[in-house]
């Protein structure tokens, strides 16, 4: 079965960081771009960053300078350290898979993990 | 930075055709897609390359773009499809995601 779990969600102080990872399964993940997205409690999706199957990575201006995106393609994992974090950054996070063919389209999606920044 | 804008809301008669549009400067020019959104889940794709259907999705789903609006349109539409729509594109090596749409089924 084609799957992505995220995990290390959890609560951080403003200004504090935390690393995520992504965890695919069921494919073969060195050959798709990936992605992740947010989305704050009742509001609509925030494409972040991607990075493609040769590691080149690319940011919204809402995270440029603060969040890296990686991947470890012989652990079938993607990661996002995030730095700097502020209250705004509260959202679930969500890894997705781009689309082969159409790497902007994003075919598979995990469950996401929800990171809340607060004192 | 791009846009794409999107109803709030729209609403439909259950069996009668929903269309709901997005709207950026000049995004015939670049492929957009769809997801739809059920409260507590992950987006799922409906729509890609601005009119094909990945596997699994119903036939009712269908899409076009052109000039500066996409339209997703749901034909026969049913209960289950009531779920918030959101449109997105590629831009300058970037994503974009319309502000989304919620389709209620009345």
């Amino acid at each position: 079965e084609v799957q992505l779990v995220e995990s290390g969600g959890g609560l951080v102080q403003p200004g504090g960081s935390l690393r995520l990872s992504c965890a695919a399964s069921g494919f073969t993940f060195s050959r798709y771009d990936m992605h992740w997205v947010r989305q704050a409690t009742g509001k609509g999706l925030e494409w972040i960053s991607g990075i493609g199957s040769a590691g080149d990575a690319y940011y919204a201006g809402s995270v440029k300078g603060r969040f890296t995106i990686s991947r470890e393609n012989g652990k079938n994992s993607l990661y996002l350290q995030m730095n700097s974090l502020r209250a705004g950054d509260t959202a679930i996070y969500y890894c997705a898979r781009g689309k082969e063919g159409d790497s902007s389209a994003f075919d598979i999606w995990g469950q996401g993990t929800m990171v809340t920044v607060s004192s | 930075s791009y846009e794409l804008t999107q109803p709030r809301s729209v609403s439909v008669s259950p069996g009668q055709s929903a269309s709901i549009t997005c709207s950026g400067d000049k995004l015939g020019d670049k492929y957009a897609c769809w997801y739809h959104q059920k409260p507590g889940q992950s987006p799922v794709l409906v729509i890609y390359q601005d009119n094909k259907r990945p596997s699994g999705i119903p036939e009712r789903f269908s899409g076009s773009n052109s000039g500066n609006t996409a339209t997703l349109t749901i034909s026969g539409t049913q209960a289950m499809d009531e779920a918030d729509y959101y449109c997105q594109a590629w831009d300058s090596r970037t994503v974009v995601f319309g502000g989304g749409t919620k389709l209620t089924v009345l």
